[in-house]
């Protein structure tokens, strides 16, 4: 089945700074790419997605790249806030034949004013 | 709008016993997965169910069992409980066929002791 490894498990920058989270996969035919948000005692909410046939995706503050070559993808935040403190999980899926998201094991990240 | 409601939020059970934990989809959705997050973990997959008919399965154990009624609200039920149980169990929704843009709910928090 698919394997998604998450790196790194925690980060911590300064307001305004970027921060970058990386994952990679193993299952080649994996179509599908969420990242979703968990702030402490709150539910994985979605955001971003990317599909295959896109290289980058961008929705202001929060981009995702995609090397499917490699197979692994990641987060770009720009301009970090105090509020994007959270956990963050991406996962991978073959959209064609599965419903399961494989998620990695998430990254904790702290943004200090 | 109405996203995922989970019920109850948290509950505390003993070894050996059986829970039956709740999910109402968002609006407009049809379809309802189940996941357990162990602390410090990424949600893994427990189940999917589309027109009441569990349609893919992860590798958990019989012990965990789920229903779909036809007003697309999802039962998860737990038997034979152990320790190792005690997680947060997350429920996400989404239309038909698709594992994109799966929306969470906030989760029951089930603590065996």
């Amino acid at each position: 089945g698919e394997n998604v490894e998450q790196h790194p498990s925690t980060l911590s920058v300064q307001e305004g700074d970027s921060a970058v989270i990386k994952c990679t996969y193993s299952d080649s035919a994996s179509n599908y790419f969420p990242w979703y948000k968990q702030e402490l005692g709150k539910r994985p909410q979605l955001i971003i997605d990317i599909r295959s046939n896109v290289g980058e995706k961008k929705d202001q503050r929060i981009a995702v790249t995609l090397n499917k070559t490699a197979k692994h993808f990641s987060l770009h935040i720009t301009e970090t806030q105090p509020e994007d403190s959270a956990v963050y999980f991406c996962a991978a899926v073959n959209s064609n034949s599965g419903y399961a998201l494989n998620f990695g094991k998430g990254t904790s990240l702290l943004v200090t004013p | 709008d109405a996203g995922v409601t989970q019920s109850p939020t948290h509950l505390i059970k003993t070894r050996g016993q059986q829970v039956t934990l709740r999910c109402s989809p968002k609006s407009g959705h049809d379809t309802v997965s189940w996941y357990q997050q162990a602390l410090g973990q990424g949600p893994q997959f427990i189940f999917q169910y589309y027109e009441e008919e569990e349609r893919q399965r992860g590798n958990f154990p019989d012990r965990f069992s789920g229903h779909q009624f036809p007003n697309y609200s999802s039962e998860l039920n737990v038997n034979a409980l152990l320790l190792g149980d005690s997680a947060l169990y997350l429920c996400a929704s989404s239309l038909g066929d698709r594992v994109e843009g799966a929306f969470f709910g906030q989760g029951t928090r089930l603590t065996v002791v």
